[in-house]
Protein backbone atom coordinates (compact mmCIF):
# COMPACT_ATOMS: atom_id res chain seq x y z
CA UNK A 1 0.00 0.00 0.00
CA UNK A 2 1.24 3.12 -1.06
CA UNK A 3 0.96 6.34 0.94
CA UNK A 4 1.27 9.96 -0.69
CA UNK A 5 1.50 12.66 1.02
CA UNK A 6 1.33 16.47 0.25
CA UNK A 7 2.23 18.95 -0.01
CA UNK A 8 6.12 17.51 0.70
CA UNK A 9 6.83 20.86 2.31
CA UNK A 10 5.30 23.62 3.23
CA UNK A 11 6.04 27.25 4.58
CA UNK A 12 3.89 28.62 6.91
CA UNK A 13 3.52 31.35 9.63
CA UNK A 14 3.35 30.84 13.56
CA UNK A 15 -0.62 30.97 14.11
CA UNK A 16 -1.88 30.03 10.96
CA UNK A 17 -3.22 27.05 10.62
CA UNK A 18 -2.03 24.19 8.28
CA UNK A 19 -3.87 21.25 6.54
CA UNK A 20 -1.45 17.98 5.52
CA UNK A 21 -2.90 15.11 3.34
CA UNK A 22 -2.50 11.46 2.93
CA UNK A 23 -3.82 9.23 0.57
CA UNK A 24 -3.53 5.63 0.41
CA UNK A 25 -3.66 3.51 -2.70
CA UNK A 26 -6.32 1.51 -1.52
CA UNK A 27 -8.65 1.36 1.56
CA UNK A 28 -7.10 1.38 4.69
CA UNK A 29 -10.45 1.74 6.77
CA UNK A 30 -9.16 3.97 9.94
CA UNK A 31 -5.27 2.30 10.32
CA UNK A 32 -3.42 5.22 10.09
CA UNK A 33 -1.23 7.28 12.25
CA UNK A 34 0.46 10.31 12.23
CA UNK A 35 3.97 11.32 13.92
CA UNK A 36 6.16 13.94 13.62
CA UNK A 37 9.89 14.32 13.92
CA UNK A 38 12.43 16.70 14.59
CA UNK A 39 15.88 17.25 13.57
CA UNK A 40 18.14 13.69 14.63
CA UNK A 41 15.11 12.62 17.57
CA UNK A 42 13.02 9.65 17.14
CA UNK A 43 9.22 9.94 15.62
CA UNK A 44 6.39 11.02 17.95
CA UNK A 45 3.09 9.89 18.09
CA UNK A 46 0.44 12.22 17.40
CA UNK A 47 -2.88 10.55 16.22
CA UNK A 48 -3.77 7.15 15.84
CA UNK A 49 -6.63 5.67 14.58
CA UNK A 50 -6.73 8.27 12.19
CA UNK A 51 -8.75 10.13 14.68
CA UNK A 52 -7.48 9.44 18.45
CA UNK A 53 -5.75 11.70 19.96
CA UNK A 54 -2.33 10.55 21.50
CA UNK A 55 -2.37 11.45 25.38
CA UNK A 56 -0.12 14.22 26.31
CA UNK A 57 -0.38 15.80 22.00
CA UNK A 58 -1.65 19.41 22.37
CA UNK A 59 -5.42 19.79 20.78
CA UNK A 60 -4.45 22.15 18.13
CA UNK A 61 -3.31 18.66 16.83
CA UNK A 62 -6.53 16.40 14.93
CA UNK A 63 -6.87 14.24 12.39
CA UNK A 64 -9.37 12.75 10.27
CA UNK A 65 -10.33 10.67 7.46
CA UNK A 66 -11.04 7.06 6.62
CA UNK A 67 -10.79 4.85 3.36
CA UNK A 68 -8.30 6.03 1.29
CA UNK A 69 -7.88 10.25 2.31
CA UNK A 70 -6.82 11.67 5.41
CA UNK A 71 -5.89 14.85 7.06
CA UNK A 72 -3.81 16.07 9.76
CA UNK A 73 -4.58 19.97 11.02
CA UNK A 74 -2.87 22.40 12.88
CA UNK A 75 -4.99 24.61 14.31
CA UNK A 76 -2.67 27.59 15.00
CA UNK A 77 1.22 27.14 14.81
CA UNK A 78 3.26 27.15 17.23
CA UNK A 79 7.40 27.57 17.28
CA UNK A 80 7.93 24.21 18.29
CA UNK A 81 5.37 22.37 15.55
CA UNK A 82 8.18 23.22 12.96
CA UNK A 83 9.27 19.10 11.86
CA UNK A 84 8.81 16.48 9.14
CA UNK A 85 5.27 14.79 9.46
CA UNK A 86 4.65 11.21 8.34
CA UNK A 87 1.55 9.00 7.89
CA UNK A 88 2.08 5.67 8.58
CA UNK A 89 -0.74 2.95 7.23
CA UNK A 90 -1.21 -0.03 9.62
CA UNK A 91 -3.92 -1.93 7.47
CA UNK A 92 -1.64 -4.50 6.26
CA UNK A 93 1.84 -6.19 5.73
CA UNK A 94 4.33 -4.11 5.21
CA UNK A 95 3.55 -1.49 7.17
CA UNK A 96 4.12 1.68 4.79
CA UNK A 97 4.73 5.77 5.67
CA UNK A 98 3.86 8.42 3.80
CA UNK A 99 7.12 10.48 2.03
CA UNK A 100 7.01 12.94 5.19
CA UNK A 101 5.92 16.64 5.10
CA UNK A 102 8.34 19.01 5.94
CA UNK A 103 6.74 22.45 7.71
CA UNK A 104 8.72 25.18 7.90
CA UNK A 105 8.77 28.55 9.54
CA UNK A 106 8.01 31.02 6.93
CA UNK B 1 8.69 4.62 33.00
CA UNK B 2 9.31 2.94 29.39
CA UNK B 3 12.66 3.24 27.92
CA UNK B 4 13.73 1.35 24.84
CA UNK B 5 17.41 1.94 24.23
CA UNK B 6 19.13 0.46 21.27
CA UNK B 7 23.05 -0.74 20.47
CA UNK B 8 24.99 -2.08 18.04
CA UNK B 9 25.01 0.48 15.10
CA UNK B 10 28.52 0.92 13.38
CA UNK B 11 30.50 0.57 10.59
CA UNK B 12 30.23 -2.68 8.25
CA UNK B 13 31.76 -3.43 4.89
CA UNK B 14 29.23 -4.67 2.23
CA UNK B 15 28.77 -8.30 2.72
CA UNK B 16 29.30 -7.60 6.19
CA UNK B 17 27.16 -8.20 9.44
CA UNK B 18 26.02 -6.60 12.51
CA UNK B 19 23.46 -7.25 15.22
CA UNK B 20 21.37 -4.76 16.73
CA UNK B 21 20.14 -5.25 20.31
CA UNK B 22 17.17 -3.16 21.78
CA UNK B 23 16.74 -3.56 25.48
CA UNK B 24 13.66 -2.56 27.30
CA UNK B 25 12.63 -1.32 30.56
CA UNK B 26 9.44 -0.32 32.41
CA UNK B 27 7.31 -3.07 30.33
CA UNK B 28 7.65 -6.77 29.92
CA UNK B 29 7.90 -7.75 26.16
CA UNK B 30 5.78 -10.59 26.54
CA UNK B 31 3.11 -8.36 26.92
CA UNK B 32 4.13 -6.35 23.28
CA UNK B 33 5.02 -7.32 20.09
CA UNK B 34 8.12 -4.87 18.82
CA UNK B 35 9.58 -3.12 15.42
CA UNK B 36 12.52 -1.89 13.64
CA UNK B 37 11.95 1.14 11.99
CA UNK B 38 14.86 2.46 9.78
CA UNK B 39 15.80 6.01 8.19
CA UNK B 40 18.55 6.31 6.06
CA UNK B 41 20.64 9.92 6.01
CA UNK B 42 18.49 12.67 4.79
CA UNK B 43 15.58 10.27 4.04
CA UNK B 44 11.96 8.89 5.33
CA UNK B 45 10.97 6.32 7.22
CA UNK B 46 10.95 2.76 6.45
CA UNK B 47 9.29 -0.31 8.77
CA UNK B 48 11.77 -3.19 9.01
CA UNK B 49 10.22 -5.70 10.74
CA UNK B 50 7.44 -7.31 13.60
CA UNK B 51 8.08 -9.75 16.02
CA UNK B 52 4.78 -10.93 17.63
CA UNK B 53 4.25 -10.70 21.28
CA UNK B 54 4.62 -14.71 21.66
CA UNK B 55 7.69 -14.74 19.58
CA UNK B 56 6.69 -16.79 16.91
CA UNK B 57 5.19 -14.69 13.96
CA UNK B 58 7.62 -12.90 12.38
CA UNK B 59 6.93 -10.06 9.79
CA UNK B 60 9.59 -8.67 7.17
CA UNK B 61 10.05 -5.92 4.66
CA UNK B 62 10.68 -7.59 1.27
CA UNK B 63 14.09 -5.56 0.86
CA UNK B 64 15.16 -7.59 4.29
CA UNK B 65 13.45 -10.95 4.07
CA UNK B 66 16.27 -13.63 4.00
CA UNK B 67 19.04 -11.24 5.25
CA UNK B 68 17.44 -9.72 8.68
CA UNK B 69 16.64 -11.96 11.64
CA UNK B 70 14.45 -10.45 14.04
CA UNK B 71 14.15 -11.90 18.06
CA UNK B 72 13.55 -11.66 21.74
CA UNK B 73 15.22 -12.54 24.51
CA UNK B 74 12.63 -12.54 27.28
CA UNK B 75 15.06 -13.23 29.96
CA UNK B 76 16.77 -10.18 28.78
CA UNK B 77 13.72 -8.52 28.19
CA UNK B 78 15.27 -7.16 24.75
CA UNK B 79 14.80 -7.53 20.98
CA UNK B 80 17.47 -7.77 18.25
CA UNK B 81 17.90 -7.51 14.74
CA UNK B 82 20.82 -9.85 12.98
CA UNK B 83 21.78 -8.21 9.92
CA UNK B 84 23.47 -10.14 7.34
CA UNK B 85 24.91 -9.68 3.86
CA UNK B 86 24.57 -6.12 4.60
CA UNK B 87 24.07 -3.67 1.39
CA UNK B 88 25.18 -0.08 0.58
CA UNK B 89 20.96 0.70 1.02
CA UNK B 90 20.67 -0.60 4.82
CA UNK B 91 22.57 2.64 5.68
CA UNK B 92 20.10 3.72 8.00
CA UNK B 93 19.63 4.97 11.99
CA UNK B 94 17.60 1.60 13.35
CA UNK B 95 14.89 2.73 15.78
CA UNK B 96 13.14 -0.19 17.66
CA UNK B 97 9.55 0.41 18.92
CA UNK B 98 7.02 -0.62 21.37
CA UNK B 99 2.95 -0.51 19.70
CA UNK B 100 1.80 -0.01 22.83
CA UNK B 101 -1.25 2.08 21.87
CA UNK B 102 -4.11 0.31 20.30
CA UNK B 103 -7.73 0.91 18.78
CA UNK B 104 -9.55 -1.06 16.44
CA UNK B 105 -7.12 -4.32 16.64
CA UNK B 106 -4.13 -1.95 15.68
CA UNK B 107 -1.39 -1.40 17.85
CA UNK B 108 0.42 1.68 16.83
CA UNK B 109 4.06 2.83 18.16
CA UNK B 110 3.64 4.90 21.63
CA UNK B 111 7.51 4.67 22.54
CA UNK B 112 11.04 4.82 20.30
CA UNK B 113 14.38 4.69 20.96
CA UNK B 114 16.63 6.62 20.14
CA UNK B 115 18.30 4.99 17.69
CA UNK B 116 21.71 2.99 16.63
CA UNK B 117 23.37 4.17 13.28
CA UNK B 118 24.70 1.61 10.97
CA UNK B 119 27.23 2.56 8.01
CA UNK B 120 27.80 0.38 5.07
CA UNK B 121 30.59 1.42 3.67
CA UNK B 122 34.31 0.13 2.28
Amino acid sequence: IQLTQSPSSLSASVGHRVIITCRASQDISTFLAWYQQQPGKAPKLLIYAASTLQSGVPSRFSGSGSGTDFTLTISSLQPEDFATYYCVQLNSYPFTFGQGTRLEIK
Amino acid sequence: EVQLVESGGGLVQPGGSLRLSCAASGFTLSSNSMTWVRQAPGKGLEWVANIHQDGIEKKYVDSVRGRFTISRDYTQNSIYLQMNNLRAEDAAVYYCARPGRCSGGRCYWDYWGQGTLVTVSS
